[in-house]
């Protein structure tokens, strides 16, 4: 089972900065790499597959980067409906698929 | 828009089987990979297995055999079984699904609790 590992877990942020989240796969994923948003009491939504390409509706202010084993999640400019929790989540050759522990940004 | 719904009891007692439902409206069910996802309360999230339509199916190994996934293509409906249950096995549980097998997960439902407890 491949171990997906995120930091920070928590990310404090002022509105209007830049975040960058990361997530590490203990073995090459290639680039089936997923990253979700959660807000509380709600399911998550996805919003980058395939590393670094967006979903439908999702903004432009989200990109993805990486491939292999390390990867980045960067909100440009964070707006107040980007806090809340995001996971990364590996699909690469067979299940069983695994996500990260999950990374909390934060109002600053 | 495809949309999923989870239905089934929210409280079940330890060492009996707990039920789900994940009905699938605005599309069909064929010719997709639908999963369930799990998440115990505060933590993250557990892939527990996914059906094709076809009914070919894969379990995650870490419930050890404990999980069943079926499907019903003729109510667009796909279902699952915990059995011998813990309240470790308290969590929300989601239903999700994938365009191909090595693909992520484009639309989930809403989640539903289901609580282990006597």
């Amino acid at each position: 089972e491949i171990e997906m590992t995120q930091s920070p877990a928590t990310l404090s942020v002022s509105p209007g900065e830049r975040a960058t989240l990361s997530c590490r796969a203990s073995q090459s994923v290639s680039r089936n790499l997923a990253w979700y948003q959660q807000h509380p009491g709600q399911a998550p939504r996805l919003l980058i597959s395939g590393a670094s390409t967006r979903a439908t509706g999702i903004p432009a202010r989200f990109s993805g980067n990486g491939s292999g084993t390390e990867f980045t999640l960067t909100i440009s400019s964070l707006q107040s409906e980007d806090f809340a929790i995001y996971y990364c989540q590996h699909y690469n050759n067979w299940p069983p698929w695994t996500f990260g522990q999950g990374t909390k940004v934060e109002i600053k | 828009q495809v949309q999923l719904q989870e239905s089934g009891p929210g409280l079940v007692k330890p060492s009996e089987t707990l039920s789900l439902t994940c009905t699938v409206s605005g599309g069909s069910i064929s010719y997709y990979y639908w999963s369930w996802i799990r998440q115990p309360p505060g933590q993250g999230l557990q892939w527990i297995g996914y059906i094709y339509f076809s009914g070919n199916t894969m379990n995650n190994p870490s419930l050890k055999g404990r999980a069943t996934i079926s499907v019903d293509t003729s109510k667009n409906q796909f279902s699952l079984k915990v059995r011998s249950v813990t309240p470790a096995d308290t969590a929300v549980y989601y239903c999700a699904r994938s365009q191909w097998l090595v693909s992520e997960f484009d639309h989930w439902g809403q989640g539903t609790l289901v609580t282990v407890s006597s």
